[in-house]
């Protein structure tokens, strides 16, 4: 069975860091693309971040690039989401994903998902 | 980048009737992703690429569409469906994944 467990949520003050683990099982978690995705509360889904299987690439959105690293360690098969210069826009439970892999090719689609970290950044 | 406009916001349909919620993409796109996430429950994966039931989702689900209409169809509606549902997509240039703004189905 596929299980994400994310952790390392909390509450932070505005400007300091945060980092999410995210321990991975039930699957070969170095074939995977992974993914972080953030919903605010009452809110829909936003994409943070994603990487490539080995590390080498990595894609974010304007609202996180430059304050958000996104690194994985396949030998630990955990995913991980260091957060800096927080906001209190970045409140949110931050999701775990796994991208899809079929046919052959690695996919956008997110197949697989954890059960959320909160994270709140107040004074 | 593309913008993904979902619609109804929310929708209310008794058990056994149809529903069709549809994602608006701003520009043309090849496919499209739907999750399902029920109140206080982590998104699961519904449909993807366009109309393929991800495993374990009842075969009232169908997805449909192409360019810049999607749609997601439940046939007959049962009151384990209330959830709210979300399309997906992904741009190229520069790479970014999109979600639209979600529609909340409501069982009466």
């Amino acid at each position: 069975e596929v299980q994400l467990v994310e952790s390392g949520g909390g509450l932070v003050q505005p400007g300091r860091s945060l980092k999410l683990s995210c321990a991975a099982s039930g699957f070969t978690f170095s074939n995977y693309y992974m993914a972080w995705v953030r919903q605010a509360p009452k809110k829909g889904l936003e994409w943070v971040a994603t990487i490539s299987t080995s590390g080498s690439r990595t894609y974010y959105p304007d609202s996180v690039k430059g304050r958000f690293t996104i690194s994985r360690d396949n030998a630990k098969s955990s995913l991980y989401l260091q957060m800096n210069s927080l906001k209190s826009e970045d409140t949110a439970t931050y999701y775990c994903a796994r991208h899809g892999y079929y046919d052959g090719y690695y996919h956008d689609v997110m197949d697989a998902w954890g059960q959320g970290a909160s994270v709140t950044v107040s004074s | 980048e593309t913008v993904l406009t979902q619609s109804p916001t929310t929708t209310a349909a008794s058990p056994g009737e149809k529903v069709t919620i549809t994602c608006h993409a701003s520009s043309s796109v090849s496919y499209m992703h739907w999750y399902q996430q029920k109140s206080g429950a982590s998104p699961k994966l519904w449909i993807y690429d366009t109309s393929k039931l991800a495993s374990g989702v009842p075969n009232r689900f169908s997805g449909s569409g192409s360019g810049t209409s999607y749609s997601l169809i439940i046939s007959s509606i049962e009151t384990e469906d209330a959830a709210t549902y979300y399309c997906q997509q992904k741009s190229s240039d520069p790479p970014k994944l999109t979600f639209g703004s979600g529609t909340k189905l409501e069982i009466k």
